[in-house]
């Protein structure tokens, strides 16, 4: 299974911040790499697919970037909404995995 | 608009057998473009993606689940289903349905989630 990482594991952001999260993968994955966001109690909702590809309805302020094993989720300016915990998944290969999660609160 | 609705026990006793559905509304099980997978979280724990099966019936599991996970469809009734056996308490989580529409195994559509927890 390809393994995945995050950092930082948690951060304390202010409204209007520019958050970046990154994401490695345990081997090269060429551009198959995903972001969703969760808040409690709720399903993961996709943010980003194809590593920079913007779901639909998902404001512009998130964006992603990067290819094979390296990877940042940005937010540009942090809005009262967005405050969640953030997971990458990859899914180049069988079985999808995922990150452990990036968690952001207010500072 | 596609919608995913999970149902099924809350309450599992260890060494059973856990038994889920999920009810698609909005479109059909049976279109080519789609295939449907269950994803679990345990308390404050991360995502794990448990398996999925194409409208073909092809199914594929995560390999540490794979001896006791069966993912099946009922097209005539519009629903897919999990069953994973011999449950222990490791097996407590909330399990989502899901599936991607755009890219394999990027989830777009989620189920609300349903909580189980093994318990005697």
């Amino acid at each position: 299974d390809i393994q995945m990482t995050q950092s930082p594991s948690s951060l304390s952001a202010s409204v209007g911040d520019r958050v970046t999260i990154t994401c490695r993968a345990s081997q090269s994955i060429s551009s198959y790499l995903n972001w969703y966001q969760q808040k409690p109690g709720k399903a993961p909702k996709l943010l980003i697919y194809a590593a920079s590809s913007l779901q639909s309805g998902v404001p512009s302020r998130f964006s992603g970037s990067g290819s094979g094993t390296d990877f940042t989720l940005t937010i540009s300016s942090l809005q009262p909404e967005d405050f969640a915990t953030y997971y990458c998944q990859q899914s180049y290969s069988t079985p999808p995995t995922f990150g452990p999660g990036t968690k952001v609160d207010i500072k | 608009q596609l919608q995913l609705q999970e149902s099924g026990p809350g309450l599992v006793k260890p060494s059973e057998t856990l038994s889920l559905t999920c009810t698609v509304s909005g479109g059909s099980i049976s279109s080519s473009s789609y295939y449907w997978g269950w994803i679990r979280q345990p308390p404050g724990k991360g995502l794990e993606w448990i398996g999925s099966i194409y409208y073909s019936g092809s199914t594929y599991y995560n390999p540490s689940l794979k001896s006791r996970v069966t993912i099946s469809v009922d097209t005539s009734k519009n629903q897919f289903s999990l069953k994973l056996s011999s449950v222990t308490a490791a097996d407590t989580a909330v399990y989502y349905c899901a599936m991607p529409r755009v890219v394999v195994h990027a989830f777009d559509i989620w189920g609300q989630g349903t909580m189980v927890t093994v318990s005697s």
